[in-house]
């Protein structure tokens, strides 16, 4: 039981290139959410799936895009990626969207140049 | 949108000392989560309140639920140095509404 999983974990990308972040859970969670973590910030909420089939924009959306592959698998896509996207990116997932407790991969640090 | 203030930014104790930190926000929440990060990790789930006025415990770790619901605390006793990290808090203001975290607080514990 691997919980939420996260590949890459690391990443470099130029200015303008695309790259999109996998990230699957094994806990048969019907949730599952995108956050970048900013130093000295908290996690902050790009998209998010609440069930299959569903996706939502959170706080900071733009310049991304989501992809709900299937229960276990939700990819964050960037189209165009720029410096302001370097950050640390998180996957998390969670029973239900009521259900608040969240479980969270260990994160893809992203450096755009 | 929604915003958590969470205080100390950050905090210096010696080992074996007691800690204390909270959370803030200026709406009334029906969640409060409690969540540790080790350098280069995941946050993981220390401790979840769903009720005012709740009091919950994990070891050394107590988390209270605010009674006014627009605050939450958490106390480390005893710390140790693997209590290093940053701790996030976070709320919820209903079922429909995405969880909203805190900046977090960074503890340093000295041996």
């Amino acid at each position: 039981n691997a919980g939420v999983t996260q590949t890459p974990k690391f990443q470099v990308l130029k200015t303008g290139q695309s790259m999109t972040l996998q990230c699957a859970q094994d806990m048969n969670h019907n949730s599952m959410y995108w956050y970048r973590q900013d130093p000295g910030m908290g996690l902050r909420l790009i998209y998010y799936s609440a069930s299959e089939g569903t996706t939502d924009k959170g706080e900071v959306p733009n310049g991304y895009n989501v992809s709900r592959l299937n229960k276990r698998e939700f990819s964050l896509r960037l189209e165009s990626a720029a410096p302001s996207q370097t950050s640390v990116y998180f996957c998390a997932s969670s029973v239900l969207a009521e259900r608040n407790e969240q479980f969270f991969g260990p994160g893809t640090r992203l450096t755009v140049l | 949108g929604q915003q958590l203030n969470q205080s100390p930014q950050s905090m210096f104790i010696q080992e074996g000392e007691d800690v204390s930190m909270n959370c803030t926000s200026s709406s009334i929440f029906n969640t409060w989560l409690w969540y540790k990060q080790d350098p280069g990790e995941g946050p993981v789930l220390l401790i979840a309140l769903y009720k005012a006025g709740e009091l919950t415990s994990n070891g050394r770790l107590t988390a209270q639920f605010g009674i006014t619901r627009k605050d939450s605390f958490l106390n480390i006793s005893a710390s140790i140095p693997s209590d290093v990290g940053i701790y996030f808090c976070a709320g919820k203001i209903s079922g429909n509404t995405p969880l909203v975290f805190g900046k977090g607080t960074r503890l340093s514990v000295i041996a």
